[in-house]
C-alpha cells in the first residue's frame, strides 16, 4: 500500500523558537495533503488542507500564520509551528490524498514545547 | 456538513467474546465512511471502508461494518475480540473536497 512518512517522529523545542515538520508520499504523488492535530486521549481534529503548488486552506479557528503550510512538490508538505509556546505541545499528523475519499496517514510526529 | 458521533468513549470486552463500536453519522449526502484503528504510539491504520458499494463491509483482523441509511449508522463489529484489538477506534466520515472528519474515538479494551 501507499506509504506517508513523517519527519522528525518526535521533537523538542524552546517557546519562542520554530519548527518544521516534514510529510512526504513515498510511493505515489500527492496534489493534495492534510494535517491534523491530536491532543492527548482526544481525537484527531483536521488543521488545513495543503495544496501543491497553492496557498493551504485553513479550517476555522486555525491561526494561518502560526501555522505555515507549504507544498512545493508533489511528494512534500512541510508544517512549520512558528513562536512555538507550550500549548502548542501536541502530536501532528498529516495525510496524503491518493484518490476520491482515499487518504494515507504519516506515523505523526510528537512537538514538545518547553 | 458532515459529522460522526461515536456513542462510546470507552467499551471493554473480554478476549474471545463479541466486540460492538458504535459510530452514527450525519451528512447532507451519501457518504463514504471508514473505520481506523490506532495503537499506542503508532499511527492511523485503515481497517475498512465505504463507498457506496455493499452495505456490509469487511474489513482487516476479521472487522466488519454495516452501512444503515435508515438509522444513519456504521458500527463496526468483530465476533471474537483479542487482546491484540486493544487500541482507540475511530469513525471517520469524508466531506467537501475530500476532508475527513474524524469521531471523537473509542477506546477498546480486551480483558483476558
Amino acid at each position: 500500500g501507499a506509504v506517508v512518512s513523517q519527519h522528525p517522529s518526535w521533537v523538542i523545542c524552546k517557546s519562542g523558537t520554530s519548527v518544521k515538520i516534514e510529510c512526504r508520499s513515498l510511493d505515489f504523488q500527492a496534489t493534495t495533503m492534510f494535517w491534523y492535530r491530536q491532543f492527548p486521549k482526544q481525537s484527531l481534529m483536521l488543521m488545513a488542507t495543503s495544496n501543491e503548488g497553492s496557498k493551504a486552506t485553513y479550517e476555522q479557528g486555525v491561526e494561518k500564520d502560526k501555522f505555515l503550510i507549504n507544498h512545493a512538490s508533489l511528494t512534500l508538505s512541510t508544517l512549520t509551528v512558528t513562536s512555538a509556546h507550550p500549548e502548542d505541545s501536541s502530536f501532528y499528523i498529516c495525510s496524503a490524498r491518493a484518490g476520491v475519499h482515499e487518504q494515507y496517514f504519516g506515523p505523526g510526529t510528537r512537538l514538545t514545547v518547553t | 456538513a458532515q459529522s460522526v458521533t461515536q456513542l462510546d468513549s470507552h467499551v471493554s470486552v473480554s478476549e474471545g467474546t463479541p466486540v460492538l463500536l458504535r459510530c452514527n453519522y450525519s451528512s447532507s449526502y451519501s457518504p463514504s465512511l471508514f473505520w481506523y484503528v490506532q495503537h499506542p504510539n503508532k499511527g492511523l491504520q485503515l481497517l475498512l471502508k465505504y463507498t457506496s458499494a455493499a452495505t456490509l463491509v469487511k474489513g482487516i483482523n476479521g472487522f466488519e461494518a454495516e452501512f444503515k441509511k435508515s438509522e444513519t449508522s456504521f458500527h463496526l463489529t468483530k465476533p471474537s475480540a483479542h487482546m491484540s484489538d486493544a487500541a482507540e477506534y475511530f469513525c471517520v466520515v469524508s466531506g467537501d473536497f475530500n476532508k475527513f472528519y474524524f469521531g471523537s474515538g473509542t477506546k477498546l479494551n480486551v480483558k483476558p
